[in-house]
């Protein structure tokens, strides 16, 4: 879980294999947002999932979420080394600020 | 495609003195701008929301006169850190909303303090 967490959570993988980061959050959000972060630089949004969606796949990446437990995931397949990077999940309700979680550190190793 | 660009990248500036950052949406019209300094360990403290043409909404502990921000269009906004010292020190990171939905961020302006 990216909230409640005091520290940066950290996920180690081998390249190839499959990684689940999943998120919950406290109020109400219409539309959760997956972001990574490269070594400085700014989030870049990846995927996005709105309340109406209950899954979103792009590539080998595929968005849950769950709106009646609060809670969405992030999943990657065949992970490789190139997704190296710090994800983050950030919710949003119409015209309103994003509140991000604390992120994960995804390393993939060779 | 939707492009943010923020300048200056990086920059220094003597404790005390100030510096002014800018924004720039490329390729949309911004519908709300939101300024967020990004810590060392990673955490996002939200400093203001900006909206066209409506007053600036700031966080608690941020206030207009520390972080003036003016946002005089849809696609460009500018924020400057004033008398900087060095709990400012961060990645201060612009985020433009396209149509209510999407956030796309700029790479940032990373701020050292001396």
């Amino acid at each position: 879980s990216q909230w409640g967490e005091e520290n940066l959570q950290a996920l180690s993988i081998q390249e190839g294999e499959d990684v689940t980061m999943n998120c919950s959050y406290k109020t109400y959000t219409t539309v959760v947002h997956w972001y990574r972060q490269d070594s400085g630089r700014g989030p870049a949004l990846i995927i996005l999932i709105r309340s109406n969606e209950r899954e979103k796949r792009s590539g080998r990446l595929r968005a849950t979420l769950d709106t009646s437990s609060q809670s969405s995931s992030l999943s990657i397949t065949a992970a490789q080394c190139e997704d190296t990077a710090v994800y983050f999940c950030a919710t949003s309700s119409t015209g309103s600020k994003l509140s991000f979680g604390k992120g994960a550190k995804l390393t993939v190793s060779p | 495609g939707a492009l943010v660009y923020q300048y200056p990248r990086r920059t220094i500036c003597k404790s005390g003195t100030s510096m002014r950052m800018e924004c720039q949406a490329v390729g949309f019209q911004a519908t709300s701008v939101a300024w967020y300094r990004q810590s060392p360990q990673k955490t996002f403290e939200l400093i203001a929301l900006s909206t066209v043409n409506s007053a600036i909404k700031y966080e608690q502990n941020f206030t207009q006169e520390k972080f003036p921000i003016s946002h005089p269009n849809l696609s460009f906004s500018s924020m400057t850190v004033l008398n900087a010292y060095l709990e400012d020190r961060g990645l201060y990171l612009c985020g433009a909303r396209l149509q209510n939905t999407e956030v796309f961020f700029g790479k940032g302006t990373r701020l050292t303090v001396v």
